[in-house]
């Protein structure tokens, strides 16, 4: 298996454009999560989706940033418009729900977002 | 106050030395608590994890949660420089297990 598939693994950009991250989960997991790490806040999570249903976006900081997952295979994390302080790693991971174990999340490589 | 506090190191030990690694929590409903390790540059991978209190051993590696304490430790023994690397504690809630809340991770170099 390939893993979890992070795309693209750098982007800057310039403050005020739309970025777009995506994100291909581990194929028959029927979660998917977003997080963000900076060196100030570490690891946050964002928003996760079961069943490409969104279950808490609590996470997501602001009305800038937005999460789809159209399909099982495929999620997207949009910031518009994009600001210098979003600069940070998102992290996709992705996790298959089975009764009476614990339920692993195995994370994407990462796209490092810089916003000038 | 954070819900999870870790001491980010860096941490620097030689080669084979025992390493302990800790993380203090305030809310008392955490059940589930979880070991990710971190390369630089890499996503995190989960090591170990335990369920309420107690011990939990996988090789080198030790895990224990004192849940009276709110306190949890992560035992490394003859540690290798492979074992270089950010170490993340991780705890979520019985009615909310996939809601992940991060310690800030702490920083292990092992010297050869």
């Amino acid at each position: 298996d390939a893993g979890v598939i992070q795309s693209p693994r750098h982007e800057v950009t310039e403050m005020g454009q739309e970025v777009t991250l995506r994100c291909k989960p581990i194929s028959g997991h029927d979660y998917l999560f977003w997080y963000r790490q900076t060196m100030m806040r570490g690891l946050e999570l964002l928003i996760y989706f079961n069943n490409n249903v969104p279950i808490d976006d609590s996470g997501m900081p602001e009305d800038r940033f937005s999460a789809k997952m159209p399909n099982a295979s495929f999620s997207t994390l949009k910031i518009q418009p994009s600001e210098p302080r979003d600069s940070a790693v998102y992290f996709c991971a992705s996790s298959l729900a089975r009764a009476g174990v614990y339920n692993e999340q195995f994370f994407g490589p990462g796209t490092r977002l810089t916003v000038l | 106050q954070k819900e999870v506090e870790q001491d980010p190191g860096p941490l620097s030990v030689p080669e084979g030395a025992i390493v302990s690694l800790n993380c203090t929590y305030s809310n008392s409903a955490f059940q589930y608590f979880m070991w990710y390790r971190q390369y630089s540059r890499k996503g995190p991978e989960l090591l170990m994890y335990t369920y309420s209190s107690g011990n939990k051993e996988d090789g080198r590696f030790t895990a224990q949660v004192d849940k009276s304490s709110k306190y949890i430790s992560l035992f490394i023994r003859d540690s290798q420089p492979s074992d270089s690397a950010t170490y993340l504690c991780a705890m979520s809630k019985m009615d909310s297990s996939y809601k992940l809340i991060f310690g800030s991770g702490t920083r292990l170099l092992v010297r050869p």
